[in-house]
């Protein structure tokens, strides 16, 4: 199983570009990444996901090297709403046919300050 | 569309009693999940099912949990009887039959045993 490691915690302020690297050393050919996001009481939401270079959405961009042995969440411009915690998640469903391999680590706690 | 619901939001038992956690998945979502967090741990898979069959339940801690998936729709997990160390928060997630398809979560159960 793919392991995952993020910073703990980190802050920002509100109107800053905010970057949260994971890394995943042991990522396999075909695993995917995937980040979620979660807040408070809810259940972890899905954000964006990836197998290398770059993919971007409406919120969030997610840079893979070429050696895929990290990644780099992008979330331009944070508010306050954005406090909450971000899971990295490494893993290939299909070849497994389980989600087991899908752990979600410590996840990094973001607070947006005012 | 409406996303994965769970129910109940909250539960608490006395040790020794059964509990039964129930989710509603995404219509049309053939893979189904359940995951949980148990204070001051990270979230761990617990099974998954292709409509109604488990294709993996390498995750369920014993056999007081039993999980069941009636006709391919909603979810129960059953535990029985009840543990102290089975307080946490119960998740559910639904996605499509697609490659790598995201996993959709809901808000979860929390559960208390006293």
């Amino acid at each position: 199983l793919a392991k995952t490691t993020q910073p703990i915690s980190m802050d920002s302020y509100e109107g800053q570009e905010v970057n949260i690297t994971c890394s995943h050393n042991n990522i396999a050919t075909n695993d995917y990444i995937t980040w979620y996001q979660q807040f408070p009481s809810q259940g972890p939401r899905f954000i964006i996901q990836g197998y290398k270079t770059k993919v971007t959405n409406e919120v969030a961009s997610l840079f893979i090297p070429a050696d895929r042995k990290s990644s780099t969440l992008s979330l331009p411009r944070v508010s306050l709403s954005d406090t909450a915690v971000y899971y990295c998640l490494v893993g290939d469903i299909k070849s497994s046919g389980s989600a087991r391999q899908l752990t979600f680590g410590s996840g990094t706690q973001l607070t947006v300050l005012p | 569309e409406a996303g994965v619901t769970q129910f109940p939001s909250h539960s608490v038992i006395e040790k020794g009693q059964t509990v039964t956690l129930r989710c509603d998945p995404i219509s049309g979502h053939d893979n189904l999940y359940w995951y949980r967090r148990v204070m001051g741990k990270e979230i761990k898979f617990l099974l998954h099912f292709v409509k109604e069959s488990k294709q993996d339940e390498s995750g369920m801690p014993n056999n007081r949990f039993l999980a069941e998936r009636t006709g391919g729709t909603y979810s129960t997990l059953k535990v029985q009887p009840a543990e102290l160390e089975d307080s946490g928060v119960y998740f559910c997630a639904s996605s499509h039959s697609g490659y790598n398809s995201p996993l959709h979560f809901g808000n979860g159960t929390r559960l208390t045993v006293t």
